[in-house]
């Protein structure tokens, strides 16, 4: 099963608006990581939150993390016709021998001129 | 720049075929990991590698294996093709966080 399941499963903005996507979790972490995907690439990390930190900035990326709620949000302000793209949490279970990382479904962000 | 490159982005092959797809990273990252991307279900891990020829098994290594022959190189093998292992199949490389992803091979088993 999966251990993040984000919310909501498509979004479509206009340029300029601001886009929140959800990812909540099962079982607890050591961090919390979200990727991008553009159609038909791999995928790019965008930014860490350790399970102590509550929120992160990264330009126009926020994060936050509830880990009593087990649930994070991304939020991309200011969005841009380049922001179109799949988003993925991915929550990081570290089993001695490599960090592993486990996804959820992604949220597909469509943002129109 | 990491680079994680995937040998081939689009790929067909027949049922009860063997079929390799390959993995090269420049970063010598320790490890390196196989997902399979379906609609719906996100990346599931197939098999990872923590150092050369050491291997683990992912979440659905049922009818895959791999090879770590060398420390750049991670190869992932279906030993007998079947029509639902057409997928898109992402190859990563990491130190430790996070991982580098190659742009992906689309596989189609006819």
């Amino acid at each position: 099963s999966q251990q993040g399941e984000e919310d909501p499963q498509a979004l479509s903005i206009q340029e300029g608006e601001n886009a929140t996507m959800n990812c909540s979790y099962k079982t607890s972490i050591n961090n919390l990581q979200w990727y991008r995907q553009n159609s038909g690439r791999g995928l790019v990390h965008l930014i860490l939150i350790r399970s102590n930190e509550r929120e992160k900035h990264s330009g126009r990326l926020r994060v936050t993390l509830d880990t009593s709620k087990k649930s994070s949000s991304l939020l991309i302000t200011a969005s841009r016709a380049a922001d179109t793209a799949s988003y993925f949490c991915a929550t990081v279970r570290n089993t001695g021998t490599a960090s592993k990382l486990t996804f959820g479904t992604g949220t597909r962000l469509q943002v129109t001129l | 720049d990491v680079k994680v490159t995937q040998s081939s982005r689009y790929l067909v092959k027949r049922t009860g075929e063997k079929v390799f797809l390959e993995c090269v990273q420049d970063m010598d990252h320790e490890n390196m990991f196989w997902y399979r991307q379906d609609p719906g279900l996100g990346l599931r891990l197939i098999y990872f590698s923590y150092d050369v020829k050491m291997k683990e098994k992912g979440d659905i290594p049922e009818g895959y294996s791999v090879s770590r022959e060398k420390k750049e190189r991670f190869s992932l093998i279906l030993e007998s093709a079947s029509t639902n292992q057409t997928s898109m199949y992402l190859c990563a490389s990491s130190f430790a966080q996070p991982q580098h992803f190659g742009d992906g091979t689309r596989l189609s088993i006819l």
